[in-house]
């Protein structure tokens, strides 16, 4: 069975730094690209970032563009996002999600970044 | 950048009645159109991809048509169960999504 499971989320200042991290299992995460997509609750769905099989090639979203790091480790079935000088509205909850289209999600992580 | 608008935001309807929700792009992205439904509470499921192609696991109720700009997700005889927001996501540029149908059922 695939299974996708985030962790790291939490509550941040402005300005401040989390790193999520989602453990894969039930399939070879080597074989897919990756992408970390995010929701506001109750609100829509947005595409954040996204990394090559073999991690050699990764794309951000522009407002999260020189903010965010998207990174895997196929060895271990993880992925991960590092996510710097965070704002009021990178709140969210983040998803974990493989390939596209987007045929499996996590259960999610919420990031609430608030003073 | 590919915008998505879907029609209607929000629909009420009794079970066994047919729904139709539909989105259209910004520009042509060919077959590139993809439905969720997300359920309160719970993460996004993949209903239909590349406009039409069914998943296995997903009721036949649900039916996806449409290619260019116009696309249509449909739900025959609808269930209780099928509450939930339903999205349209084209992956033929960078992915964007639509705002989201919401279907409550009577």
């Amino acid at each position: 069975e695939v299974q996708l499971v985030e962790s790291g989320g939490g509550l941040v200042q402005p300005g401040g730094s989390l790193r999520l991290s989602c453990a894969a299992s039930g399939f070879s995460l080597s074989s897919f690209w990756m992408h970390w997509v995010r929701q506001v609750p109750g609100k829509g769905l947005v595409w954040v970032s996204r990394i090559s099989s073999d991690g050699s090639s990764s794309h951000y979203a522009d407002f999260v563009e020189g903010r965010f790091t998207i990174s895997r480790d196929n060895a271990k079935n993880t992925l991960d996002l590092q996510m710097n000088s965070l704002r009021v509205d990178d709140t969210a909850v983040y998803y974990c999600v493989r390939s596209a289209p987007f045929d499996f999600w996590g259960q999610g992580t919420l990031v609430t970044v608030s003073s | 950048e590919v915008v998505l608008t879907q029609s209607p935001d929000f629909q009420s309807v009794t079970p066994k009645e047919k729904v139709t929700i539909t989105c259209r792009a910004s520009q042509s992205i060919g077959s590139s159109l993809h439905w969720y439904q997300q359920r309160p509470g719970q993460s996004p499921k993949l209903l239909i991809k590349f406009a039409s192609q069914s998943i296995s696991g997903v009721p036949s109720r649900f039916s996806g048509s449409g290619s260019g700009t116009d696309f249509t997700l449909t739900i025959n005889s609808l269930e209780a169960e099928d509450a939930a927001t339903y999205f349209c996501h084209q992956s033929s540029g960078w992915y964007t999504f639509g705002q989201g149908t919401k279907l409550e059922i009577k």
